[in-house]
């Protein structure tokens, strides 16, 4: 089992409509988590961390962590073809590590 | 702050030659990680360092693969001798504490 899973996708969504993007780790001992955002031929960067269950909202950006189910997901409101990108989950895998392990990503397009 | 500074950006070399891809990170920053990212495999981990100390490198993918941080402000990867599955983006990012990772632009390597 991968430490880290994300269906590759690529999910495809309207302009406007809500993109839902989904990752599973297997360390229950985890306790941070990231979302990041990559455009073609560029270099992630963070959109959001969630360090305890439940909902983190960040204007059209949500994170939902369930740490019983070990779930962490990303939601996007109000999707503009901007957001056409491949997000990546990333976990510091393990109880007080600093090991950063990153899913495979999923692609997001939002078409017009 | 100038962000996370990889060199080369690209490289093209031929099979069996050595590689050096070089790493300054953000002023301040006592976490440095290098990445690999490749299609297939995604974005993995090969090894961090922290406050200059090697912490992990059980990424690294085999003996031809060395990475050092002399210093707070410069880090190595070196591939000797290189191949074609090296074929990779390279990446190095940098973080305060448990904080945000900054990446640099990554350094694209072709081997032929």
């Amino acid at each position: 089992q991968k430490e880290v899973e994300q269906n590759s996708g690529p999910l495809s969504v309207p302009e406007g409509a809500i993109a839902s993007l989904n990752c599973t780790y297997s360390d229950r001992g985890s306790q941070s988590f990231f979302w990041y955002r990559q455009y073609s031929g560029k270099s992630p960067e963070l959109i959001m961390s969630i360090y305890s269950n439940g909902d983190k909202e960040d204007g059209r950006f949500t994170a939902q962590l369930n740490k019983a189910s070990q779930y962490v997901s990303l939601l996007i409101r109000d999707s503009q073809p901007s957001d056409s990108a491949t997000y990546l989950c990333a976990v510091n895998i393990g109880y007080n590590t600093d090991k950063l392990i990153f899913g495979t990503g999923t692609r997001l397009q939002v078409f017009p | 702050d100038a962000g996370v500074i990889q060199s080369p950006r690209h490289e093209v070399t031929e099979m069996g030659q050595e590689v050096t891809l070089r790493c300054k990170p953000i002023s301040g920053h006592d976490y440095l990680f290098w990445y690999r990212q490749t299609m297939m495999r995604g974005l993995e981990l090969l090894i961090y360092f922290n406050n200059n100390v090697p912490i992990d490198d059980s990424g690294m993918p085999e003996d031809r693969f060395s990475a050092k941080m002399p210093n707070a402000s410069f880090s190595t990867l070196k591939i000797q001798p290189s191949e074609p599955r090296d074929s990779a983006v390279y990446f190095c990012a940098s973080r305060v504490g448990a904080g945000e990772l900054f990446f640099g632009e990554g350094s694209r390597l072709t081997v032929l």
